[in-house]
């Protein structure tokens, strides 16, 4: 069965510094790869999508994200985190079985941004 | 354009009591799809809707949940005889369903249950 996980339950950087949250999958085939942010008392935000092509993905707000099969990791990174970006991460993936496709997420990385 | 809504934000209830949870979708997306997001986890899929149909309810915890989308467009998640370990944040999404693009899913708001 196909899996997401997140190693890092949650992360504290200073404003300013460089931020990269891991990703690692588990499946088959090549996958398809999404980053949700969460913030407090919100719905899910994408961020970005690996479909497939370039391995480097380019989001919003400033992240990118990096399709590495040999790691089977898709690790996001933000080279310099603003207070804003404090929130839940969620890294996840779909079922890809028959035309259904549910998603399966990490359990999450919680970033803590200090000033 | 509107995103995906979801009525109520927040829902207490008592124990056994019977609740409904309703999305809205993004206009002329075909797919939906209901989470459930505990404390301290990621979402974890219920059921998915391809028009008025569901086609995948593997995600149903028991007999206690059922959800329609009797029009193609507006579904209700229903909970029935609830307990106190539904409470959870129920996550709606719906995803217009053709090619790669169909597998981006917009995501509502949230329904917090709490039950007491």
């Amino acid at each position: 069965a196909q899996s997401v996980t997140q190693p890092d339950i949650h992360i504290t950087v200073s404003e300013g510094a460089s931020l990269e949250l891991r990703c690692n999958y588990s499946y088959g085939a090549t996958p398809y790869l999404f980053w949700y942010v969460q913030s407090p008392g919100q719905g899910l935000q994408l961020l970005l999508k690996y479909f497939s092509g370039d391995t480097l993905v380019q989001g919003i707000k400033g992240f990118e994200a990096e399709f590495k099969r040999s790691q089977s990791s898709f690790n996001l990174r933000k080279p310099s985190v603003h207070w804003s970006d404090a929130a839940e991460y969620f890294c996840a993936a779909p079922s890809l079985t028959g035309t259904a496709s549910k998603l399966t997420f990490g359990t999450g990385t919680r970033l803590q941004v200090t000033l | 354009g509107a995103g995906v809504s979801q009525t109520p934000s927040n829902k207490v209830t008592e124990k056994g009591k019977y609740v409904e949870l309703r999305c809205d979708p993004i206009s002329g997306h075909t797919a939906l799809y209901w989470y459930r997001q505990s404390l301290g986890q990621g979402p974890e899929f219920l059921i998915y809707f391809q028009g008025t149909g569901a086609a995948d309810d593997s995600g149903l915890p028991n007999d206690r949940f059922f959800a329609v989308r009797p029009e193609g467009s507006v579904s209700t998640l229903k909970i029935q005889r609830t307990e106190r370990g539904d409470s959870a944040v129920y996550l709606c999404a719906s995803s217009p369903s053709r090619g790669a693009g169909g597998y981006e899913q917009f995501f509502g708001p949230g329904t917090r249950l709490t039950v007491l």
